[in-house]
């Protein structure tokens, strides 16, 4: 089963429009943490955020805000006024502390910003 | 540049052939992570070390593969008898504990004919 599903495959936004990429995660574990990395054209994952389980705050980084919602399961993120160097894919994944180390990634969302 | 750093970045190979890819990790870094990132997927977990030892490993990960992280430090990737399928992205990242963020190398781009 998939434990972290990104629904949105693609999204094209007109520069300055806002945007939010969804993330819904599957666990059993009550500590988890939740991530998202961006991967631009030149192909490198580059670290966002990092969320526990046990910190429901949303989170505000400039442009980018995050909305941890554990009712939904969902880590949602947002951002605002879109720019064209936000273009790239982005990626949620998911840590559980008590059943293994490895990072569970979606497949991923497609953000192309329009000039 | 104290990063996650990976070689060769580009690797064109035959079938049957054997590679090898290289990774450094975050010199501070005990955790070292191997992913293997095809067209349109995240990443999928292959392995990984806490120092030198290999503590876990993926069903992903065939009898072709094995690596290594002689001494904790850096780490290596073989695939032996390379097939088609193997063609992929192999991302290595590093991690200072199971709580944290990894970060991630270039990647090494691996093709196979």
């Amino acid at each position: 089963a998939q434990k972290v599903t990104q629904a949105q495959t693609e999204i094209s936004v007109v520069e300055k429009e806002d945007v939010t990429l969804d993330c819904v995660y599957e666990t059993r574990d009550t500590t988890y943490y939740l991530f998202w990395y961006k991967q631009p054209p030149s192909g490198e994952l580059v670290f966002l955020i990092r969320r526990n389980s046990f910190d429901e705050q949303n989170e505000i980084s400039g442009r980018y805000s995050w909305n941890f919602q554990k009712s939904t399961s969902s880590f949602n993120f947002t951002i605002t006024a879109s720019q064209v160097v936000d273009s790239a894919v982005y990626f949620c994944a998911l840590s559980e502390v008590n059943t293994g180390n490895q990072f569970y990634f979606g497949t991923g969302t497609s953000l192309t910003v329009i000039p | 540049d104290t990063g996650v750093s990976q070689d060769p970045r580009h690797k064109i190979t035959k079938r049957g052939q054997n590679v090898t890819f290289r990774c450094d990790p975050i010199s501070e870094h005990n955790r070292l992570y191997w992913y293997r990132q095809t067209l349109g997927q995240g990443p999928e977990f292959l392995t990984y070390f806490q120092n030198e030892a290999q503590l876990e490993k993926s069903r992903l990960l065939s009898d072709r593969f094995s690596a290594e992280r002689p001494k904790g430090s850096f780490s290596t990737l073989e695939i032996q008898r390379t097939e088609q399928g193997d063609s992929a992205m192999y991302l290595c990242a590093s991690s200072r504990d199971r709580t944290y963020e990894q970060y991630f190398g270039p990647g090494t781009r691996l093709t196979v004919t």
